[in-house]
């Protein structure tokens, strides 16, 4: 069975401390997203990476970084969380692009 | 020309009808088209997808149309039942680019 793990569903910072999302992999797949979800505003892509420590810009990167040192993990950095940063934030992986994307269950963060 | 565009927001069914999302696209460059669905407290997951080169695709209860002149897309639930509410989006890319999606369906199914 195919799975994404999150390293945390729920999550609670201050303003101005450094967040790491972890997310892990099982299926050997070359791409890896982070998108937050939003009511109203649907799944926007923050960052992707398409092999071990390449990454892409997607719609949404600023006050964000990720990291991708082995294959199977994508972290997503807050450098300094903000309170606008509050939200869902979902992993997911594919073999390729044009493939199923999987997706783990989320990290509800609230930055107060 | 890069969005996807979904409609509508939101939308409430009786049991037994018929659910009909739509997506339009601006990229005629765009050759994948998938369709997730989403439950609270879960991430979405793939429900079915077509490629440009059929104009309709079914699976089960679930059905994408393909209209590739009008560059619009649909979801088309068939005897719509209770266990069919969650959220839904359409997505749309080209190869070797990553998806992009639309803003999302909140199907409500009313027994």
């Amino acid at each position: 069975d195919v799975k994404v793990t999150q390293s945390s569903r729920y999550l609670v910072k201050r303003t101005g401390e450094k967040v790491f999302l972890e997310c892990v992999q099982d299926m050997d797949h070359e791409n890896m997203f982070w998108y937050r979800q939003d009511p109203g505003l649907g799944l926007r892509l923050i960052y992707f990476s398409y092999d071990v420590k390449m990454k892409e810009k997607g719609d949404i990167p600023e006050g964000y970084s990720v990291s991708r040192e082995k294959k199977e993990r994508f972290s997503l950095i807050l450098e300094s969380a903000s309170t606008n940063q509050t939200s869902m934030y979902l992993c997911a992986s594919s073999l390729n692009f044009s493939y199923e994307q999987y997706f783990g269950p989320g990290t509800r963060l609230t930055v107060t | 020309q890069q969005q996807v565009k979904q409609s509508p927001q939101s939308l409430i069914v009786q049991k037994g009808g018929i659910s009909i999302i739509n997506c339009a696209y601006e990229n005629t460059a765009f050759d994948y088209f998938p369709w997730y669905q989403q439950f609270p407290g879960k991430g979405p997951a793939l429900l079915i997808a077509i490629r440009p080169d059929v104009s309709e695709k079914k699976e089960g209860r679930f059905t994408i149309s393909f209209n590739k002149s009008a560059k619009q897309f649909s979801l088309h639930i068939m005897d719509s039942q209770p266990g069919d509410s969650a959220t839904y989006f359409c997505a749309a890319n080209q190869a070797g680019t990553a998806l992009i999606f639309g803003k999302g369906t909140t199907l409500s199914v009313s027994s």
